[in-house]
């Protein structure tokens, strides 16, 4: 199993530009997590979706959107970049069993820079 | 208005002595703590963790204390690796539910030799 996988790893935007952020995971989990963490902080969640076709909005949504038409893929989608989201970008997931999910496993983050 | 806080961002032990990390929370929904631990470049990897219907879990040299009543939360680790140095992040969670996670800042812990 590779587990959570992310890809870029680093990348450098201009204002106003766009990109897509690429999570995929091979442990058939059901639930999937975008974070963010800025320099000295902890993670604050962007978006969460419990199944593909369901997504919704975590602690700090603006200026992010996600689509998970697969288990596997939870792509986020930046439009518009500005500096403020300047930061390194975790995907996690985690299944559901019982009621209850397991521990969040996470993927190795993307460092993004807006310039 | 943070929910979970370690009010300590680093914490500096020698080699063999007890590491203790501390965290505060402040929603009394929250039913589940998990610490995760950060190396640089890497994402967080997921360490021990505690229902709130326990008061401790114990897992090798790592051991987790829950304290209800005073919303506070507490990682052992004896003995102290260079090994464990580390950012170590304490987070909660309402089970159940979405089991969204929501982080303290994170705690750096050197263990030197």
């Amino acid at each position: 199993n590779a587990g959570v996988t992310q890809t870029p790893k680093f990348r450098i935007l201009k204002i106003g530009q766009s990109m897509t952020l690429q999570c995929a995971q091979d442990m058939n989990h059901n639930y999937m997590y975008w974070y963010r963490q800025d320099p000295g902080m902890g993670l604050k969640l962007i978006y969460y979706s419990v199944g593909a076709g369901i997504t919704d909005k975590g602690e700090v949504p603006n200026g992010y959107n996600v689509s998970r038409s697969t288990t596997e893929d939870f792509p986020l989608r930046l439009e518009l970049a500005a500096p403020s989201q300047t930061s390194v970008y975790f995907c996690a997931s985690s299944y559901l069993a019982s009621g209850f999910t397991d521990t969040q496993y996470f993927g190795p983050g993307t460092r993004l820079t807006v310039l | 208005d943070q929910q979970v806080k370690q009010n300590s961002p680093s914490l500096s032990v020698q080699e063999g002595r007890i590491s203790i990390l501390n965290c505060d929370y402040t929603n009394s929904m929250f039913d589940y703590f998990l610490w995760y631990k950060k190396y640089p470049a890497e994402g967080p990897t997921f360490l021990i963790s505690i229902s709130s219907i326990k008061d401790k879990n114990e897992d090798g040299r790592f051991t987790v204390f829950l304290n209800k009543s005073a919303k506070h939360l507490s990682l052992h680790i004896v003995p102290s690796q260079p090994g464990d140095s580390a950012v170590y992040f304490c987070a909660a969670s309402i089970r159940g539910g979405s089991e969204k996670l929501v982080f303290g800042k994170g705690t750096k812990l050197t263990v030197n030799p």
